[in-house]
């Protein structure tokens, strides 16, 4: 069974800072795609990035990477530069066939 | 802009209602699904739909059920509200295809009262 594991609840940051979220994931199949999402207080969840899992090369979308090592399953996001904005639950998930798995979230608290 | 849109920010229903949420999106997309989200349980999925009238039960579809009469809408009923379903139900849909994440609705927080 696919598993994703988001071993933090909750992390913080100061403004300007980088910080990074952890992820790590269970499958024993070799195409699947992995996200990052965002889901700020206002509660609906946005697509931050994503990582195919044939594409070694870590995804980028301006502040916000991944590092993706496929052979120890993990998936991190690294925020850099924090800005007040990004304050919010981020959310890790697999996508197998058309199902996706999500992990429990991390709450991130950016401190000015 | 595309959208996936739930009817409802905020519903108080009493025990024993009968509840219908709803979820539309404008994307043409296949797939259509329901969760609910509990702090510290993340996203549980409910139910899920891969075309018009199909339906699949996803981890917790107990005290729920589904309709998909139409491509672009996906329903949840809750057919007998209990204070246990008290909670933020999020829909999202998706296009086949593993490169393809999810669009989410703003959700929805059922409170039984």
């Amino acid at each position: 069974a696919q598993t994703v594991t988001q071993s933090q609840p909750e992390m913080s940051v100061q403004e300007a800072e980088t910080v990074t979220l952890s992820c790590t994931y269970d499958t024993s199949e070799s195409d699947y795609y992995l996200f990052w999402y965002k889901q700020p207080p206002s509660r609906q969840m946005i697509l931050v990035i994503r990582q195919e899992a044939y594409k070694q090369q870590n995804a980028t979308e301006n502040r916000f990477s991944v590092n993706f090592q496929k052979a120890a399953k993990s998936f991190s996001l690294k925020i850099s530069d924090s800005q007040l904005g990004d304050a919010a639950m981020y959310f890790c998930a697999y996508r197998s066939g058309n199902q996706f798995y999500f992990g429990t979230g991390t709450s991130l608290t950016v401190i000015p | 802009d595309v959208k996936v849109t739930q009817s409802s920010r905020y519903l108080v229903k009493r025990t024993g209602e009968k509840v219908f949420l709803e979820c539309v999106q404008d994307m043409d997309h296949e797939n259509m699904f329901w969760y609910r989200q509990d702090p510290g349980l993340g996203l549980r999925l409910i139910y899920f739909s891969y075309d018009v009238k199909m339906k699949e039960k996803g981890d917790i579809p107990e005290g729920y059920s589904v309709s998909r009469e139409k491509k672009e809408r996906f329903s949840l009923i809750l057919e007998s509200a209990s204070t246990n379903q008290t909670s933020m139900y999020l829909c999202a849909s998706t296009f086949s295809g593993l490169n393809y994440g999810y669009t989410f609705g703003s959700g929805t927080r059922l409170t039984v009262v």
